[in-house]
Formats: C-alpha cells, sequence, structure tokens
C-alpha cells in the first residue's frame, strides 16, 4: 500500500456521461498530481494542485477539471466522454511543491467508455 | 517542453542474467530521473533516481547511469529475477519551476525462468 487511495478502481460509463474520480494522498503530502495513461502509452501529465490551488496543467482537455478541497483529497471530473476517454487515471503525491524527492502513487482507476 | 524516448519497449531476458533500459531526453535542463516500476494492476512505484550531480547510482541489484552530454541515462538490472518482470518508465524533470516529471513510454520486461 503506498498510502496513495484512489476510488473507485473499476468505472464503466456511457460516452456523454460524466464521473468522478476521487484520490486522497499519501498523509502529509501537499501535492497531488494526475496522470492519464492510455492503452501503449506512457502516463500523460494531466494537472496539478498543491495545498488547494492549481499549481500545473499539462494536456488537460476542457471537458476534465479537477479541483482540491481543504482536507487535501483531490477529485478529476470528466464530462461528455468519449471513446477515447477510455484509459488509466493515476494520482500521485509527493510532499513538497516541485515533487524534488519523487511522486507516490496510488493504484489508479481504470475506466471504461463504451 | 520535455521530451523522453524509451527503449526498448519490451524486454525479454532469461533469469540471471542483466536487463538494460535506455532513455534519452531533450531539454538539457532536466536534472532529476527516476525510474518507476509498475507490477500489474498497481500504480507506478519509485525504484531508483539519479540527479545531474552524479553519473551512477546504485542499490543492491538495480543501478543507473546518466550522461549529461549526450542527455541519455541507463537503468541496469542483473541477477535477474521473476519478480523483476514488469513495466518499467523512465523520467526526466527540471529541478525548478512548474514543469512536471515527463514519462518514457515504458518498458515491458519479462524475465523468462
Amino acid at each position: 500500500d503506498s498510502g496513495v487511495t484512489q476510488t473507485p478502481k473499476h468505472l464503466i460509463t456511457a460516452t456523454g456521461q460524466r464521473v468522478t474520480l476521487r484520490c486522497s494522498p499519501r498523509s502529509g503530502d501537499l501535492s497531488v498530481y494526475w496522470y492519464q495513461q492510455s492503452l501503449d502509452q506512457g502516463l500523460q501529465f494531466l494537472i496539478q494542485y498543491y495545498n488547494g490551488e492549481e499549481r500545473a496543467k499539462g494536456n488537460i482537455l476542457e471537458r476534465f477539471s479537477a479541483q482540491q478541497f481543504p482536507d487535501l483529497h483531490s477529485e478529476l471530473n470528466l464530462s461528455s466522454l468519449e471513446l477515447g476517454d477510455s484509459a488509466l487515471y493515476f494520482c500521485a503525491s509527493s510532499a513538497d511543491r516541485e515533487g524534488r524527492y519523487g511522486y507516490t502513487f496510488g493504484s489508479g482507476t481504470r475506466l471504461t467508455v463504451v | 517542453g520535455e521530451n523522453v524516448e524509451q527503449h526498448p519497449s519490451t524486454l525479454s531476458v532469461q533469469e540471471g542474467d542483466s536487463a538494460v533500459i535506455k532513455c534519452t531526453y531533450s531539454d538539457s535542463a532536466s536534472n532529476y530521473f527516476p525510474w518507476y516500476k509498475q507490477e500489474l494492476g498497481k500504480g507506478p512505484q519509485l525504484i531508483i533516481d539519479i540527479r545531474s550531480n552524479v553519473g551512477e547510482k546504485k542499490d543492491q541489484r538495480i543501478a543507473v547511469t546518466l550522461n549529461k552530454t549526450a542527455k541519455h541515462f541507463s537503468l541496469h538490472i542483473t541477477e535477474t529475477q521473476p519478480e523483476d518482470s514488469a513495466v518499467y518508465f523512465c523520467a526526466a524533470r527540471p529541478n525548478f519551476g512548474n514543469e512536471k516529471l515527463t514519462f518514457g513510454t515504458g518498458t515491458r520486461l519479462t524475465i523468462i525462468p
């Protein structure tokens, strides 16, 4: 157990729907990162939050949004889902803002859009 | 931004032999290079990292080498064991600003008993 908790583990939904993925960072970590891993693809950075504030944005679609709450858990909202959004979504956390000592990843949420 | 290329995409080695995975990066400002291991059904786990002020780092059977001039770094696993079978990702990032870890596309390592 890495200490980063992601729920749900699996999610199957239809095109056009909206889903919310949840992440609780490792205790004491203030940064949360969201990554998307598609089949045969590497990990694509989506967005980072640090202590409740958005810090960096990667290749995140406008249909996707995220936030970090006062208790530091984070949610990734995916709307108007398309078949191509099917992927593994990972959350990672780090103690510092820059992630200078690496990230700790959760086990991911596997999203299947049908 | 940073671009990381990783080779090979798949690698099979006999148990006990060595495995080498290579990565190249594009941004000369990158100075932090971690390696992650992803087992089936799990998230990536940091196994070793290196910063640009050193050329090599070793931890038991795994080692990482860095050549900043050529902008490439490699993961070496010696005396491979079945539990080394996994997908391995390299990553790179500058140690400043808002740049995030950029990952390679992964290497699926299979250890043949």
